[in-house]
């Protein structure tokens, strides 16, 4: 158990529909990442959050948002979904950012079915 | 944009033979990360190598970051049932925030 924790495990849902994913960091990491991981892309960063403010920015959609609130907790929103949408969604942590040395824990993941 | 390639892509082997699973980019990382993925659930971090040369042993696993920081490689001795899964290294850039992936190695032990 890495102390990541996202819900849910499981989501299905429409074409052009709107879902929240939420991750709650371990106990004491102050920076999030959001990836996605699909058949044929593999894992690739989204957006990374440090202490409530974004940090970085990767492949991610203009439909996706995310935030990290006050608790550090986060949420990744995906918004007008497509078929292609379909994939796990992962939640990592670290202590901080910006250093060399920062190891990423990750959560066990959302699977995302978009029918 | 840093790219890092895995090779080989899958591996089937008899419990008891030795692997190596290599990690090659033209890239420079500040720091790369080697994870183990079981189906359904997330990458589970077994080392981070941070200085070029640097080898690092866990157990039967032996993880070395090739001098230029360039290149890394795993070497799992006497593998074990245990040891299936897909094997990811992930390098972290200067700024040392988003990781890049590999494409992944899935290693299969048989017993």
């Amino acid at each position: 158990d890495s102390g990541v924790t996202q819900t849910p495990k499981h989501l299905i849902t429409a074409t052009g529909q709107r879902v929240t994913l939420r991750c709650s960091p371990r106990s004491g990491d102050l920076s999030v990442y959001w990836y996605q991981q699909s058949l044929d892309q593999g894992l690739q960063f989204l957006i990374q959050y440090y202490n409530g403010e974004e940090r970085a920015k990767g492949n991610i959609l203009e439909r996706f948002s995310a935030q990290q609130f006050p608790d550090l907790h986060s949420e990744l929103n995906l918004s007008s979904l497509e078929l292609g949408d379909s994939a796990l969604y992962f939640c990592a942590s670290s202590r901080l950012a910006g250093v060399t040395y920062n190891e990423q824990f990750f959560g066990p993941g959302t699977r995302l079915t978009v029918l | 944009t840093q790219l890092l390639e895995q090779s080989p892509q899958f591996l089937s082997i008899q419990e008891g033979e030795n692997l190596t699973v290599y990690c090659n980019s033209s890239s420079v990382f500040s720091s790369l990360q080697w994870y183990r993925q079981e189906p359904g659930e997330g990458p589970v971090l077994l080392v981070t190598v941070v200085t070029g040369g640097e080898v690092k042993k866990l157990k039967r696993l032996t993880f070395q970051f090739g001098d230029a920081r360039k290149d890394s490689s795993l070497h799992i001795t006497a593998a074990q049932t245990g040891d299936t899964g897909l094997y990811l290294c992930a390098g972290a850039g200067a700024a040392g925030n988003k990781l890049t992936f590999g494409g992944g190695t899935r290693v299969l032990v048989k017993p």
